[in-house]
């Protein structure tokens, strides 16, 4: 099955405690990217990634990185969680990357990792 | 830039009855059009897509018209369900750059 898989799907951590969520999807989708989703702001872009070894910051990038070494593969670490991004998390990938036309840039989205920093 | 506004929610309908959600957006060229749901406790999903003007995307039931004069994507559904509680995101897209997304409308039905 085609899909978006994140993990994990929830998790309580500390202030400071390094962490990463990891995203894969199994459709060979050059544009990956991350929005976190925020009760009142809608989804907002953290990082994308048009391709391998490939990214580039979205509108809300403080506090968060991402690395592209595979394509299937495009993690989000936030080295040292503030409370500020306790949030709701979303990876998603499309074929996309700079091609045009409204098939190529629909999005699949995984199932979400909700982050909770105390 | 380019951004995508939406009607503010909750909409709260009783099941059968007629669904309008309003979309209008801003953009410098023609940029693609695109409604996207959201379940409760799940990711996004496209819903249904406009490529230019005039398009009429469906899918479910549901139809939006690729308004160019009016810069406008509106969500219909002539009757609604109750499995159609949801949030609806409105979206546009350039060749090339990030989806760019309104800030959702929660739909509530009830029997």
């Amino acid at each position: 099955e085609a899909q978006v898989t994140q993990n994990p799907r929830y998790l309580i951590t500390v202030t400071g405690k390094k962490l990463t969520v990891t995203c894969s999807q199994n459709m060979n989708h050059e544009y990956m990217s991350w929005y976190r989703q925020d009760p009142g702001l809608g989804l907002r872009q953290i990082y994308y990634s048009m391709n391998v070894e490939v990214t580039d910051k979205g509108d809300v990038p403080e506090g968060y990185k991402v690395s592209r070494k595979e394509k299937r593969n495009f993690p989000l670490i936030l080295e040292s969680p503030s409370p500020n991004q306790t949030s709701l998390y979303f990876c998603a990938s499309s074929l996309g990357g700079g091609r045009t036309g409204a098939g190529a840039n629909v999005l699949t989205f995984g199932a979400g990792s909700r982050l909770t920093v105390l | 830039g380019d951004s995508v506004t939406q009607m503010e929610g909750p909409v709260t309908l009783s099941e059968e009855a007629f669904l309008t959600i309003n979309c209008t957006y801003t953009a410098t060229g023609y940029p693609s059009l695109f409604w996207y749901v959201q379940y409760p406790g799940e990711g996004l999903q496209l819903l249904l897509k406009a490529t230019k003007a005039d398009d009429k995307g469906s899918n479910k039931g549901f139809e939006a018209t690729y308004r160019k004069e009016t810069t406008s994507f509106h969500l219909e559904k002539g009757s609604v369900q109750v499995s159609d509680s949801a949030v609806y995101f409105c979206a546009l897209n350039q060749a090339g750059t990030a989806l760019i997304f309104g800030k959702g409308t929660t739909l509530s039905v009830s029997s």
